[in-house]
């Protein structure tokens, strides 16, 4: 079946600009996590959905990060008025149930980021 | 603090070789230990997981190590190939948000790299 996709692949930004970034997980999967992927190190969580709800936004780098799962299905990312500093790759992560195991976390092909 | 430790940075091994990569971590709550492989411009992909419950679990080439007392684990790649040339991450995470899988809290990652 199909995977986890993730959308644009790439996006340039202009230092100010609001960016969206898409993910749509496995159909079915109730758990949803994003991630910010730096250049040269591991994944490092931002926030994680139940369904529609947002259980942890503890990651999340400042208040100009934003995302929402309004349907419990696809999720969106939001970052205004971006800054150098949030370069980097953003992976989105879903899995099937959170509550039994399996526990094993899907992962998209992410969308690089890059700030000028 | 980094929870999750992880070496060595990088690791060159010859065909056919046993590449070993090594993680501790600190906090006794994780209960799920996943190793994942990413390719350049890809996502990172589930290669085989642990609970500590077992001190080892093999699947194919791939074997985790799990020593509860030492709070280790570690991934051992049998009869290594070139194609097995990536960048190798521990991971954990525990039961939170009120009985769900968490988010997982990775290493930095190895690189990975097997000689013809």
């Amino acid at each position: 079946g199909a995977g986890v996709s993730q959308s644009p692949r790439y996006k340039v930004a202009k230092r100010g600009q609001d960016v969206a970034l898409r993910c749509d997980p496995i159909s079915g999967h109730v758990s949803l996590f994003w991630y910010q992927q730096a250049l040269g190190q591991g994944p490092e969580f931002l926030t994680y959905f139940q369904n529609e709800a947002q259980l942890d936004k503890s990651g999340l780098p400042s208040d100009r990060f934003f995302a929402e799962r309004p349907e419990g299905s696809v999720s969106t990312l939001k970052i205004q008025r971006t800054q150098k500093e949030d370069s980097a790759v953003y992976l989105c992560a879903s899995s099937r149930t959170p509550t039994e195991a399996p526990y094993e976390q899907y992962f998209g092909p992410g969308t690089r980021l890059t700030v000028t | 603090q980094q929870q999750v430790k992880q070496s060595p940075q990088s690791l060159i091994v010859q065909k056919g070789g046993i590449p070993i990569i090594n993680c501790a971590y600190e906090n006794t709550a994780f209960d799920y230990f996943p190793w994942y492989q990413q390719f350049p411009g890809k996502g990172p992909a589930l290669l085989i997981a642990i609970r500590p419950d077992v001190s080892e679990k093999k699947e194919g080439r791939f074997t985790i190590s799990f020593n509860k007392s030492a709070k280790q684990f570690s991934l051992h790649i049998m009869d290594s190939q070139p194609g097995d040339s990536a960048t190798y991450f521990c991971a954990a995470s525990y039961m939170n948000y009120g009985g769900s899988q968490g988010n997982l809290i990775f290493g930095k990652g190895t690189k990975l790299s097997v000689k013809p």
